[in-house]
């Protein structure tokens, strides 16, 4: 069956860096997105991957996918504040049209 | 570029009546996805369209309907509203003919029902 999961909560100290991980069992999940959702607001994408690629740069954000144990993280360098919010992962299935599972979402809390 | 737009932003409804959401996609875009989020079940996909088709359909009762029009915009309508209804609903639009396409979110309609 098709299901994302995610650590619920992660504290980090402005300046270091963040590191979201996340898991997927469906193995046909082709397309693999990172969201950040801040209060009250819809959905931002950040970023994605394709399923077959093992690592995405852009900017602060660095994705790492490993299709061997279906897992996937996306890591923030020089977090601020500014980043404090709640980020999802969600896969995409090719067929699936444009059908996404995410996952519960992790809280990013920045503290000074 | 305009994003995908969403109305009303709020809405408060009580038991037993119906509610219609509207999505307006971005400019050239033909699917439009709908969500609901809530804080126990998280965010759940409900329907799909493209070219005023419905292609794809998540495991929600026959109390929640869609359509799309012929410029794209869709509306989502929920009938007979329960409690359990209040959420987040999102839209979220791609350009997507097939396969899966990067979507891009509205920022929601908040429905309570009272």
């Amino acid at each position: 069956g098709e299901d994302v999961e995610q650590s619920l909560f992660l504290s980090v100290r402005e300046g270091d860096s963040s590191v979201i991980n996340c898991t997927y069992t469906d193995s046909s999940s082709t397309y693999l997105y990172w969201y950040k959702q801040e209060p009250g607001a819809g959905l931002q994408l950040l970023t994605y991957i394709f399923s077959n690629m093992d690592m995405k740069q852009d900017q602060r954000l660095t994705v790492l996918l490993n299709k061997k144990d279906k897992h996937l993280s996306l890591r923030i360098a020089d977090t601020q504040t500014g980043d404090s919010a709640i980020y999802f992962c969600a896969g995409g299935i090719s067929g699936g049209y444009n059908k996404l599972i995410f996952g519960a979402g992790t809280r990013l809390a920045v503290h000074p | 570029k305009a994003g995908v737009t969403q109305t009303p932003r709020y809405l408060i409804k009580t038991r037993g009546q119906q509610v219609t959401l509207s999505c307006s996609p971005i400019s050239g875009h033909r699917s439009v996805s709908w969500y609901q989020q809530t804080p126990g079940q998280g965010l759940q996909f409900l329907f799909e369209y493209f070219s005023e088709t419905q292609r794809n359909k998540g495991n929600f009762p026959g109390r929640f309907s869609g359509r799309q029009f012929s410029n794209s915009r869709s509306e989502m309508n929920v009938s007979t509203l329960e409690l359990g209804d209040s959420a987040l609903y999102l839209c979220a639009s791609s350009g997507s003919g097939g396969g899966v396409d990067t979507q891009y979110f509205g920022p929601g309609t908040r429905l309570t029902v009272l």
